[in-house]
């Protein structure tokens, strides 16, 4: 069973529309992160929360706006899409932030900006 | 900041042949080393990681990798592959200061049964 949900595994979205990614985490973790990874560009960091507080931002657009309801949620709302925003944005979690903690990632979100 | 370079991006070898991917990084400090496999349409998956001790590492179905700090490498191997472990392989650094991973461009492995 996935310990790491991704809700939708694909989504097509209209330019100038926005969207929200849903991660749910079952591995009682205490990291979050947000990852993206397109045909352009190898895998990329854009968030990281521990205990529901933002720790890292490598996303130079506020477009891109996490959202942690719950220790084990981190949403991604993307808003004003562009075409360059289509990729697979992964979520991913940790024990804890610390750099011997390993990376669990879900299955990814796959969104298509046309 | 650290870099991680994977010279390969694609690797084709058969079923039972040994195979090694590449991995070269670059940072002054300290860090954590790690490969990840991610197969298609799938998220990545931890495969092993390094930070000190023996510069061999074993990891999950067969795989090792060498930790080389002369030459500032961290290859994966396998000494017999199995058409299933086609995949796209991903070395990570990871800063002991900062905790950021930094993910190299993948290598595409392709085994031919």
């Amino acid at each position: 069973d996935p310990k790491i949900i991704q809700k939708p595994k694909y989504l097509v979205a209209v330019t100038g529309s926005e969207k929200i990614l849903i991660c749910e985490q079952y591995l009682g973790h205490n990291a979050m992160y947000w990852y993206r990874q397109s045909a352009k560009k190898p895998l990329e960091f854009m968030f990281s929360y521990s205990y529901q507080k933002l720790m890292d931002n490598q996303t130079a657009s506020s477009r891109f706006q996490p959202q942690s309801s719950k220790k084990n949620h981190l949403d991604l709302q993307i808003t004003a899409l562009k075409p360059d925003d289509s990729a697979t944005y992964f979520c991913a979690s940790s024990q804890d932030t610390g750099p011997g903690n390993t990376l669990y990632f879900g299955e990814g979100s796959r969104l298509i900006v046309v | 900041t650290q870099t991680v370079s994977q010279s390969d991006a694609h690797v084709t070898v058969f079923e039972g042949d040994s195979v090694e991917l590449r991995c070269n990084y670059s940072y002054g400090g300290s860090i954590y080393l790690s490969w990840y496999i991610q197969h298609h349409g799938r998220g990545l998956q931890f495969l092993l990681k390094y930070y000190s001790g023996n510069p061999v590492v074993q990891g999950v179905n067969g795989f090792e990798a060498e930790f080389s700090k002369s030459d500032s490498s961290f290859h994966l191997r396998k000494a017999s592959v199995h058409w299933s472990d086609s995949a796209v392989y991903f070395c990570a650094v990871i800063n002991t200061g900062n905790y950021k991973y930094v993910f190299g461009a993948g290598t595409r492995l392709k085994v031919i049964a």
